[in-house]
């Protein structure tokens, strides 16, 4: 069961565009939801987090929106530069459960092309 | 301050031999998970130890194994290794606490099985 569904699986974006990666997940006890970034031969970097206590959080160019009521939360960078070309994962977890278990959509490859 | 570290980065092996992998976490980080990467599969939750005890076990077979040791590093155990078994294994430390869930990763283990 993928308790966490991740979508597109490859998103092409041109440079100084708006890169969009959305994720649904379906046990409500998920109370944290984090970014992460990898790059080829590299560990997940944490980009970013939210909790369901807000709808919106923003780190520089990269925003978090998120929609307790449908179960989504959605990944955007702004002005996408070459840079950021990597695979995005979103992930969840439950804090009530007493563990830190990250549950991981299966990842969005995504290419910025000048 | 030093990121999570692990060693070997990469290791090739024969089914039916065994692995042991290690994982120094962040300084004051006490919470150490682990975690399977294949492109088929994805990020999956191996195990997590916090004060040298397993708190949370994914559902792998029972040739998966860890320990933690009193410094909060982390060793993983894969016994007759089988094809399947060639990934990425991750490990992911965090800093005990109310609220703090951030998980940070280490570049990881390449595991060639053959």
């Amino acid at each position: 069961q993928q308790q966490v569904k991740q979508s597109p699986q490859s998103l092409i974006v041109q440079k100084g565009g708006i890169s969009i990666i959305n994720c649904a997940y379906e046990n409500t006890a998920f109370d944290y939801f984090p970014w992460y970034q990898q790059f080829p031969g590299k560990g997940p970097a944490l980009l970013i987090a939210i909790r369901p206590d807000v709808s919106e959080k923003k780190e520089g160019r990269f925003t978090i929106s998120f929609n307790k009521s449908a179960k989504q939360f959605s990944l955007h960078i702004m002005d996408s530069q070459p840079g950021d070309s990597a695979t995005y994962f979103c992930a969840a977890s439950e804090s009530g459960a007493g563990s830190y278990q990250l549950t991981f959509g299966k990842g969005t490859k995504l290419s910025v092309i000048p | 301050k030093a990121g999570v570290t692990q060693t070997p980065r990469y290791l090739i092996k024969t089914r039916g031999q065994q692995v042991t992998l290690s994982c120094s976490p962040i300084s004051g980080h006490r919470s150490v998970s682990w975690y399977q990467q294949t492109p088929g599969q994805g990020l999956q939750f191996l195990f997590e130890y916090f004060s040298e005890t397993q708190r949370n076990k994914g559902n792998f077979p029972g040739r998966f194994s860890g320990r933690q040791f009193s410094n909060s590093r982390s060793e993983m155990n894969v016994s007759t290794l089988e094809l399947g078994d060639s990934a990425l294994y991750l490990c992911a430390s965090s800093l005990e606490g109310r609220g703090m869930h951030e998980q940070y990763f280490g570049p990881g283990t390449r595991l060639t099985v053959t």
